[in-house]
């Protein structure tokens, strides 16, 4: 199975900051990652999918980058709505397998 | 809307059986593959595992740690997933998410329901 890591697992920032969270694949998967989001309680929400292209209705401080094995999420502009626990996601191959999470915490 | 809603999660006794059922709402059931994905306490999501659609004969397939103790089935006429737990270990706690699977390829989770949590312990 591919391993994803990510980092940091726990992020602390503020209203307006820019924040980048990585997630690295143990093995290339080509541009085949998705991000999502998730809240406490609440179901994941995907954000990005195919490394870069962002889902209707998510709005554009979001950004994806990345290809290969080495993968990144940009918050341009932190909301308060943004504070939750982010994830990646591989397809390239099965079984599907996920980045351990970072969390988003307000400073 | 899309809507998943998972149900059936509860507390069972190690050895013991529990069916998690997943009713989908605001697309075509029908048209996509979908999955089980589970997250224990304090960890992060695994894959659990998929069933295909009609045209793929419904064929499913499992991660190793549930292979032959953990059953999905679908229903498309009652547009409801099902995960039929068998054998249950302390280790499968967690909250088991239904997700559904993109139609284009290569496919991935596109929406997930809000979970159902799993507790086995004695």
């Amino acid at each position: 199975d591919i391993q994803m890591t990510q980092s940091p697992s726990t992020l602390s920032a503020s209203v307006g900051d820019r924040v980048t969270i990585t997630c690295r694949a143990s093995q290339s998967i080509s541009s085949w990652l998705a991000w999502s989001q998730q809240k406490p309680g609440k179901a994941p929400k995907l954000l990005i999918s195919k490394a870069s292209s962002l889902e209707g209705g998510v709005p554009s401080r979001f950004s994806g980058s990345g290809s290969g094995t080495e993968f990144t999420l940009t918050i341009s502009s932190l909301q308060p709505d943004d504070f939750a626990t982010y994830y990646c996601q591989q397809y390239n191959s099965y079984p599907i397998t996920f980045g351990q999470g970072t969390r988003l915490e307000i400073k | 809307e899309v809507q998943l809603v998972e149900s059936g999660g509860g507390l069972v006794q190690p050895g013991g059986s529990l069916t998690l059922s997943c009713a989908a709402s605001g697309f075509t059931f029908s048209d996509h593959y979908m999955a089980w994905v589970r997250q224990a306490p304090g960890k992060g999501l695994e894959w659990v595992g998929r069933t295909r659609d009609k045209a793929n004969t419904y064929t499913t397939e499992y991660a190793a740690s549930v292979k032959g103790r953990f059953t999905i089935s679908r229903d498309d006429s009652k547009n409801s997933l099902y995960l039929q737990m068998n054998n249950l270990k302390t280790e499968d706690t967690a909250v088991y998410y239904c997700a559904r699977l993109s139609v284009t390829a290569p496919l991935y989770n596109d929406y997930w329901g809000q979970g159902t949590l799993v507790t086995v312990s004695s």
